[in-house]
């Protein structure tokens, strides 16, 4: 089946830039697209086909995807981006979606 | 503005049975793909099931497979999740989420299934 690798966690100080990598096979040749979780509530898509922002996503947010590895990055981290991340594709091999095992962004 | 609404979560033993549904409105229902996502306490994101705005095509997750089944109601804008033969590794709380380009725009506040003897 296939998989997505994330690093557990990812520290960054406020003002700064993380990067959030995802791993999998031959992942830039699908569409990756990434979550951000907070304690007690649900995920918010915060980008789409590798790089696109939704409606009311900040514009720090962005994303890349290119042969392996899926990458999401937020410029001038605030502190009310810690959470959890999650990064997700589209297996059309085995029709299912799936989502990487995710990151804990601690905002120092 | 969009609304997921997940219910029929609870406390059921292994072996037994649970019918979720999700009450969906502020978008035009019959028009989307929809699908069922799970998170066990203290871990990641799971997807369980898709299914066409038609009902044509309808996939799921190995680990349900032959256990679970997905459906929808057009008219009610209703998506379901009847769940047999639940085991404890499938206690979670389980999100409904709209499909947009193969991501999940809109997500339910989650329902929670607890599996326990």
């Amino acid at each position: 089946s296939y998989e997505l690798t994330q690093p557990p966690s990812v520290s960054v100080s406020p003002g700064q830039t993380v990067n959030i990598s995802c791993s999998g096979d031959k992942l830039g040749g699908k569409y990756a697209c990434w979550y951000q979780q907070k304690p007690g509530q649900s995920p918010v898509l915060v980008i789409y086909q590798d790089s696109k922002r939704p409606s009311g996503i900040p514009e720090r947010f962005s994303g890349s995807n290119s042969g392996n590895t899926a990458t999401l990055t937020i410029s001038g981290t605030q502190a009310m981006d810690e959470a959890d991340y999650y990064c997700q594709a589209w297996d059309s091999s085995t029709h299912n979606f799936v989502f990487g095992t995710g990151t804990k962004v601690t905002v120092l | 503005e969009v609304q997921l609404v997940e219910s029929g979560g609870g406390l059921t033993q292994p072996g037994g049975s649970l019918r979720l549904s999700c009450a969906a409105s502020g978008f035009i229902f019959s028009s989307y793909e929809m699908n069922w996502v799970r998170q066990a306490p203290g871990k990641g994101l799971e997807w369980v099931s898709y299914i066409s705005s038609s009902a044509s095509t309808i996939y799921y997750a190995d680990s349900v497979k032959g256990r679970f089944t997905i459906s929808r109601d057009n008219a009610k804008n209703s998506l379901y999740l009847q769940m047999n033969s639940l085991r404890d590794e499938d206690t979670a709380v389980y999100y409904c989420a709209r499909t947009l380009l193969r991501a999940f725009d809109y997500w339910g506040q989650g329902t929670l299934v607890t599996v326990s003897s």
